[in-house]
């Protein structure tokens, strides 16, 4: 199946620092989601970005499909952007079946 | 309702007892899936439903696990004679469309289970 690596594992900014999320995927794909995890265990849908660039708000997302991989920008943090990070590709032949990564922990600090 | 609910939020049961878990997905979505997520991990892929139709299992891990969406709406993941591995957070999910490639897919709170 695919193979979706994610950059860094850990990361911990102080609040209003800007970060960058890195998300690797090993074959092409037509669904590429980033969900955040927070501390209260809510996931919660942030991009669906299967190429292209969105924004919204502080967050904004890029997707090089050619190149595998998609990056997810967060500006100015706030303490409330802490949580897990994850980024979703559907599983080759299918078009239902996500595969996540391990997610990139993201702690913001006061 | 206004978001995909889960029930029970929170099971402790004793080893070899059966567990349902509830699903109840975003009125008026077509697609209904089942994910598992362990400590430190992302949620894996269990089932998929189209309406009432099934139509991919191949995530369960065994035939301990079972799943059923009957009026194509609610939802119930089963465990049977469960077992300490089957502890982890089982999510649900919605999407509007019956092909889900290019929908956003909402995810409910989860059911953390543990096996005691």
């Amino acid at each position: 199946g695919i193979q979706v690596e994610q950059s860094p594992p850990d990361l911990i900014l102080q609040e209003g620092a800007n970060s960058t999320l890195r998300c690797n995927f090993s074959d092409s794909v037509n669904n590429l989601q980033w969900f955040h995890q927070n501390p209260w265990g809510q996931l919660i849908n942030l991009f669906y970005i299967p190429s292209g660039t969105k924004q919204n708000g502080r967050l904004s997302a890029t997707t090089v499909a050619t190149e595998r991989y998609s990056l997810l920008y967060i500006s100015s943090s706030q303490t409330t952007d802490s949580g897990v990070y994850f980024c979703a590709v559907d599983d080759g032949g299918s078009n239902y079946k996500l595969t996540f990564g391990k997610g990139t922990l993201l702690t913001v600090n006061p | 309702g206004a978001g995909v609910s889960q029930s029970p939020r929170y099971k402790v049961t004793k080893r070899g007892q059966d567990v349902a878990l509830r699903c109840d997905p975003i009125s008026g979505h077509v697609s209904l899936y089942w994910y598992r997520q362990a400590l430190g991990q992302g949620p894996e892929f269990l089932t998929y439903f189209n309406y009432e139709a099934q139509q991919d299992k191949s995530g369960l891990p065994n035939d301990r696990f079972s799943a059923e969406r009957p009026e194509g709406s609610i939802s119930t993941l089963t465990i049977q004679r469960t077992e300490q591995r089957d502890s982890a957070m089982y999510r649900c999910a919605s999407s509007p469309f019956g092909n889900p490639s290019g929908n956003t897919i909402y995810f409910g709170e989860g059911s953390w289970l543990t096996v005691v």
